[in-house]
């Protein structure tokens, strides 16, 4: 979308870490997700953060928000051939408008 | 529990006609979601609807309009479908700031 950027493809090897970068820019964003779609399903939320966090783990994934630059990234360790997907940076706004970004094409080479 | 259905999963329209496409949700969510998914373009907002009875403007919303007439339900209409509206439309629906649930997809071509 056009507030939300992301590049299109990240590979990496299995067992190596990921790092799937967004940016975006509307100052009003209260929340920020990342979403998982496999091929020919609909979108599933991987995790979120609120805008005054930092950083949030939750078991291989962490999501690190630099507020000030409006950048959000979303680490994945250990990463499995089952990671391989498109991932998805999403907004929520204050009015409830909610836009996603283009998406990454995550592949994991065995 | 059925979350968020779609209906219908696949249709074929000529250049020109028109249809609807409906999202139904169980789950008394107030905000809801129309997207177009494109290859390359990620997920595109075409409308969205904070409450029944209310509607607002996404990314893209020419060409389409909706109706929130029910809570449970955002209709998607497309008066004359241009080949440039094939796609893959999804549909969401959020309660509050929580995870959207979205549906499994509607395939459009336009011919």
């Amino acid at each position: 979308g056009e507030d939300v950027e992301q590049s299109l493809f990240l590979s990496v090897r299995e067992g190596d870490s990921s790092v799937i970068n967004c940016t975006y820019t509307d100052s009003s964003s209260t929340y920020l997700y990342w979403y998982k779609q496999e091929p020919g399903a609909g979108l599933q939320l991987l995790t979120y953060i609120f805008s005054n966090m930092d950083m949030k783990q939750d078991q291989r994934l962490t999501v690190l928000l630099n507020k000030k630059d409006k950048h959000l990234s979303l680490r994945i360790a250990d990463t499995q051939t089952g990671d391989s997907a498109i991932y998805f940076c999403a907004e929520l706004a204050n009015a409830g408008k909610s836009t996603f970004g283009d998406g990454t094409t995550l592949t994991v080479k065995p | 529990n059925a979350g968020v259905t779609q209906t219908p999963k696949f249709r074929v329209l000529k250049t020109g006609q028109s249809m609807t496409l409906l999202c139904a949700q169980d789950m008394n969510h107030e905000y809801m979601y129309w997207y177009r998914q494109d290859p390359g373009m990620g997920l595109r907002l075409i409308h969205y609807s904070v409450g029944e009875g209310t509607t607002a403007k996404g990314e893209v919303p020419d060409g389409y309009n909706v109706s929130r007439l029910k809570k449970q339900n955002f209709l998607l209409g497309l008066e004359s479908a241009a080949p440039s509206q094939t796609s893959v439309y999804f549909c969401a629906s959020r309660l509050g700031v929580t995870e959207a649930f979205f549906g499994q997809g509607t395939r459009l071509t336009v011919v």
